[in-house]
């Protein structure tokens, strides 16, 4: 079965902190892709990145890094320099390409709350 | 402003009443979705149209029913919903389904409150 687990619920840290979100998932797949995407308060849900299940290479872009690890299936997420616009509702996904869809299987996300 | 637009953004109803849910996409996209949010709880995939057609329903009760009359929109009727449907309803699009990359492109979703 197809599961991503976002154990930590939601996140408070003070601006400028680095904060790391958490994903786990499982899936019987060789190929498959990981994505994030952040939700901010208006509510659409916005991609941030894609990584495909072949290339483990770590990803910076800008103040966002990722950690892609199949050996632990984990694909985390680090916010470095935390900002109050960071504050989002923050989400972990698996598609599954073989099957010839763009079916998401969402995690129930992580709320990152940044005071300033 | 967002390629995908939503309407309405709020919606309260009654049991008994029937209301439709709108979504337009201005991507030039070929597939078109629905996701559910409940509090707690992963998005849940609903339906998929890919080419006006639908190519996934999944397990959705008869009482939401789509339409998708072009490329470009995209409806969710309601009729006889129950307080367990209360939710914010996420319209996605992408380019196609044909190679699962997963790049959707959310509207800003309506949140709709069954009484």
């Amino acid at each position: 079965a197809q599961k991503v687990t976002q154990a930590q619920t939601e996140i408070s840290v003070v601006e400028k902190e680095d904060v790391t979100l958490d994903c786990v998932y499982e899936t019987r797949d060789t190929t498959y892709y990981l994505f994030w995407y952040k939700q901010p308060p208006s509510g659409e849900l916005v991609f941030l990145i894609r990584r495909n299940s072949f290339d483990e290479q770590n990803e910076i872009s800008g103040r966002y890094s990722w950690n892609f690890q199949k050996s632990t299936s984990s694909f985390n997420f680090t916010i470095t320099a935390s900002q109050v616009v960071d504050s989002a509702v923050y989400f972990c996904a698996l598609s599954r390409p073989a099957y010839n869809t763009d079916k998401l299987i969402f995690g129930t996300g992580t709320r990152l709350q940044v005071f300033p | 402003e967002t390629g995908v637009t939503q309407t309405p953004r709020h919606l309260v109803m009654g049991m008994t009443n029937k209301k439709s849910l709108k979504c337009e996409q201005h991507l030039g996209h070929n597939a078109m979705y629905w996701y559910k949010q409940s509090a707690k709880k992963p998005l849940e995939l609903m339906f998929v149209y890919n080419f006006k057609e639908q190519t996934e329903n999944n397990s959705v009760p008869s009482r939401f029913s789509p339409e998708c009359p072009n490329s470009s929109h995209l409806f969710l009727h309601l009729h006889t919903l129950q307080p367990e449907d209360s939710a914010l309803y996420l319209c996605a699009s992408s380019q196609d389904i044909g190679e699962g990359t997963g790049e959707l492109f959310f509207g800003e979703g309506s949140r709709l409150t069954v009484l």
